[in-house]
């Protein structure tokens, strides 16, 4: 079957950096990607990943493994607008369409 | 500025009654995609439409229509069938033929029950 697990929750502090791990269990793979969601809003998009390794994208960076079927996002000098959900989605490569993770409400404290 | 436009953000429905969720995009995309959001669980996709005049039915179209008349809208109908429809519906759009095009998304629209 189709499965993407994430932690529900997970806090942090202010000025700390942040792993959140998504693994992944589909049955074809064809890029994951990872969206900040701000409650009550829409989802918006963060980073894709194809081949392995890790892509930096100013203070966030995505991990993938394909082999392991895991990647990571990490986010460092966390703000406080950065408390919000984080969704992995991963693209079936038999449909093309997006298989997403319940998300990780990450808490920021000061 | 390009973009989703969903309306309207707040929606009831009375039982036994039809109602339709707009979406509509400027970002000329080809593929278009409706999902139903509930708390503690991923994105589900409801329908999704590659092209004008022809859509696809993803894992949830049970009680739900669509229709794709125009590249720009994709406007989705939440009927009497559907028999728990309280959500928050996201529309997005994703411009075609390249794999690390990410979906774009619309404000949303919440969904309750009168």
């Amino acid at each position: 079957g189709q499965n993407i697990d994430q932690p529900t929750e997970m806090t942090a502090t202010e000025g700390a950096i942040v792993q959140i791990n998504c693994t992944y269990q589909t049955s074809g793979f064809n890029g994951l990607f990872w969206y900040q969601q701000h409650a009550g809003e829409a989802p918006t998009f963060l980073s894709y990943n194809v081949l392995d390794g890790l892509e930096e994208k100013g203070r966030f960076s995505s991990f993938l493994s394909r082999s392991k079927g895991y990647s990571y996002l990490l986010l460092k000098e966390l703000q406080m607008k950065d408390s919000a959900s984080y969704l992995c989605a991963v693209r079936d490569d038999s449909n093309y369409q997006l298989i997403w993770g319940a998300g990780t409400k990450l808490i920021i404290k000061p | 500025d390009g973009g989703i436009t969903q309306s309207p953000k707040y929606l009831f429905r009375k039982e036994g009654q039809n109602v339709t969720l707009s979406c509509e995009q400027n970002l000329n995309h080809d593929a278009m995609y409706w999902y139903r959001q509930d708390p503690g669980q991923g994105l589900r996709l409801i329908y999704y439409s590659q092209i004008v005049n022809d859509f696809q039915k993803g894992d949830i179209a049970e009680g739900y229509s669509v229709s794709r008349e125009k590249k720009e809208s994709f406007p989705l109908t939440v009927t009497s069938a559907q028999k728990n429809p309280t959500a928050f519906y996201l529309c997005a759009s994703r411009k075609q033929g390249y794999s690390n095009q990410p979906q774009h998304f619309g404000d949303g629209t919440r969904l309750s029950i009168l």
